[in-house]
């Protein structure tokens, strides 16, 4: 079945920048869009953007100056890069994927696979 | 940015009764070229990533039982779960898919009364 792991440093300095990866098994990266959703402890949910693995992207414009998104599709990963990072920036990190319940030509951007997720705290 | 606004924030239903929770969004997600609603449902359970239950506002995902049922239309929606069981304790989450930013509801905890 298709899962996502994410992957990378639990801990982050302020001013520093955040990376995790993504890797998808089960399926191709290249099927879908494919998101990075975060969830800061006991709040609810914040969709940080997407990626085709084309190379085409989609940020959230409250974070697009410091957020970029990066596919490697040789390895069946994306990932996540966020620079500048304060302590709001503490969070649950999930990687999704776009189901593509299309109807008539238009696909809705519904999550339907989730990766476990990994906190990341922001501290000195 | 389209807000998307749940209520109540929390609500305790005795095991079998009809659980109903509200979301509002604050513009339309009603494509008009398919006639379909761009929103979607969740449940998150403690320590576990968000289940998508619902998409197109009304269509249960693969194996979601059929407790569960979405309605609504253009602004307002809801998730009935018909006959609450004690697994469906959770948070749950709407989110809509109109356009980006992709943006969720703050959430509704349901407990068992």
């Amino acid at each position: 079945q298709v899962q996502l792991q994410e992957s990378g440093p639990g801990l982050v300095k302020p001013s520093e920048t955040l990376s995790l990866t993504c890797t998808v098994s089960g399926d191709s990266i290249s099927s879908h869009y494919w998101s990075w959703i975060r969830q800061p402890p006991g709040k609810g949910l914040e969709w940080i953007g997407y990626i085709y693995y084309s190379g085409n992207t989609n940020y959230n414009p409250s974070l697009k100056s410091r957020v970029t998104i990066s596919v490697d599709a040789s390895k069946n990963q994306f990932s996540l890069k966020l620079s500048s990072v304060t302590a709001a920036d503490t969070a649950m990190y999930y990687c999704a994927r776009d189901g593509r319940y299309c109807s008539g030509g238009i696909c809705s951007r519904a999550f339907d696979i989730w990766g476990q997720g990994t906190m990341v705290t922001v501290s000195s | 940015d389209i807000v998307m606004t749940q209520s109540p924030d929390s609500l305790a239903v005795s095991l079998g009764e009809r659980a109903t929770i509200n979301c509002k969004s604050s513009q339309s997600v009603l494509y008009s070229s398919n006639n379909k609603n761009c929103l979607a449902w969740y449940q998150q359970k403690p320590g576990q990533p968000p289940k998508l239950l619902i998409y197109w506002a009304s269509t249960r995902e693969s194996g979601v039982p059929d407790r569960f049922s979405g309605s609504g239309s253009g602004t307002d929606f809801t998730l009935t779960i018909s006959s609450l069981q004690a697994e469906d304790v959770a948070v749950y989450y709407c989110q809509q898919c109109y356009s980006t930013p992709l943006t969720f509801g703050g959430g509704t905890k349901v407990e068992i009364k």
